[in-house]
């Protein structure tokens, strides 16, 4: 099946910092989406984005489909931000279920 | 606008004791309904969808059923849960639709965290 891989796989960052977290698939695809999982567990919709970039304040996403990348971008990161970003795929070859990659954790220090 | 319910929110049960996660979508018709589990610290493992009342596809054999007796309803069972069935259930859902992208975003209940003991 295809492969979704996310790095870093973990990152601390001081409040106000950027970064940019970084998911690669193994073939095409026409779905994709970013997640955030807050600390109680509850998965939140970043960005629904099979191509293109979005943003939404201080995040913002860019889809590369035809390199099979996505960047998700976060800009003077607070506390709040801490969790795992989780991105997953559907759609190309392998069927329109979403695959999801294994996460980037991160934790913003105050 | 469209909600998803799970409950319970948390569980602890024994194990050889059976299982009901239920799972309800408002403000939508005829979703696409999804089961995953995640266990701690990991990524999340689909178990089950559904396309439509009564149609069960499994992603992974296991000890545990899922069935759909409603169309906004997915329940997830077990008849004797293991300890290796503890973890974070979630249930997500997506909306069908025409043109070039068949299936919506995907959005996902709050969890049920199960400790089998």
């Amino acid at each position: 099946g295809i492969q979704v891989e996310q790095s870093p796989p973990d990152l601390i960052l001081q409040e106000g910092a950027n970064s940019t977290l970084r998911c690669n698939f193994s073939d095409s695809v026409n779905n994709l989406q970013w997640f955030h999982q807050n600390p109680w567990g509850q998965l939140i919709n970043l960005f629904y984005i099979p191509s293109g970039t979005k943003q939404n304040g201080r995040l913002s996403a860019t889809t590369v489909a035809t390199e099979r990348y996505s960047l998700l971008y976060i800009s003077s990161s607070q506390t709040t931000d801490s969790g795992v970003y989780f991105c997953a795929v559907a759609g190309g070859n392998y069927g329109q279920n979403f695959v999801f990659g294994p996460g980037t954790r991160l934790s913003v220090l105050p | 606008s469209q909600t998803i319910h799970q409950w319970p929110a948390t569980l602890v049960q024994p194990v050889g004791s059976p299982l009901s996660l239920e799972c309800t979508v408002e403000g939508t018709s005829n979703p696409n309904l999804y089961w995953y589990r995640q266990a701690a610290g990991r990524g999340l493992q689909l178990l089950f969808y559904s396309v439509g009342i009564g149609q069960i596809s499994s992603e992974v054999p296991q000890n545990l059923s899922a069935s759909r007796p409603q169309d906004r309803q997915f329940i997830l069972s077990s008849k004797k849960l293991l300890l290796s069935d503890s973890g974070f259930y979630l249930c997500a859902w997506r909306e069908t639709r025409s043109g070039p992208y068949p299936l919506s975003e995907q959005y996902f209940g709050p969890g049920t965290r199960l400790t089998v003991t």
